[in-house]
């Protein structure tokens, strides 16, 4: 069954680095997100794209942070200069069309910041 | 604004006893719920969902939810646990429109005891 990957598994930075998560959703799919979970925090959503654009995004996702699909598999989460509290782990998830209702997810990128 | 509550954030039970999670929710428009599944050190697994019909939904490994409109609860069950379902269990909503992002409660976590 196809599968949202995502890299690296782990992510050690330090702060004030610039750091590139990578997700690369299922092959048929139209709409990704991003989403974090700060450790022992709930999950949150971060962004959500679709037709090469941001269609939506929390308040979390400032300035810091983009998002981009570069060469039509890949879709990335950049973060410009990490901070102490960016340190959680970061998922991708995607869906086929709008029709489709029920995300899925990828194992996620834990990020550290020290 | 939709939100998701997840009333208890640690259940232990011994195994092969009877669980039920629970998570209520607020929406003021259609709701679709879902509850996902995070083993220790693994991303999201869709548990089992609630679109519309009827309202007692099963899901993978045994367990089943019981959307309930009038006392907006969404509570997950499953009649005889394993070790294996030791997980932390999230419940979520998904936000209105074609692309809208999951609402995440704070998590549930199962400790399955023999």
């Amino acid at each position: 069954e196809p599968e949202v990957t995502q890299t690296p598994s782990h992510q050690v930075t330090q702060m004030g680095q610039e750091v590139i998560l990578r997700c690369v959703p299922i092959s048929n799919h139209l709409y990704f997100y991003w989403y974090r979970q700060i450790l022992g925090q709930k999950v949150e959503f971060l962004v959500s794209f679709y037709n090469n654009e941001i269609s939506e995004k929390s308040e979390i996702f400032d300035d810091q942070f983009s998002v981009e699909r570069p060469d039509g598999s890949n879709f990335t989460l950049k973060i410009r200069s990490t901070k102490l509290e960016d340190s959680a782990m970061y998922f991708c998830a995607s869906i086929p069309t709008s029709g489709r209702l029920e995300q899925y997810f990828g194992p996620g990128t834990r990020l550290t910041v020290t | 604004a939709q939100s998701v509550t997840q009333l208890d954030s640690q259940v232990p039970v011994f195994e092969e006893a009877p669980v039920e999670l629970r998570c209520n929710y607020s929406s003021s428009v259609s709701v679709y719920l879902f509850w996902y599944v995070q083993y220790p050190n693994q991303g999201l697994q869709l548990l089992l969902k609630y679109l519309s019909g009827s309202t007692l939904v099963k899901g993978i490994n045994g367990f089943e939810a019981e959307f309930n409109k009038s006392q907006t609860s969404f509570h997950l069950r499953k009649p005889s646990v394993h070790i294996s379902d030791t997980a932390e269990y999230f419940c979520a909503v998904r936000r209105g429109g074609s692309q809208g992002n999951l609402i995440f409660g704070k998590g549930t976590k199962l400790s399955v005891k023999p």
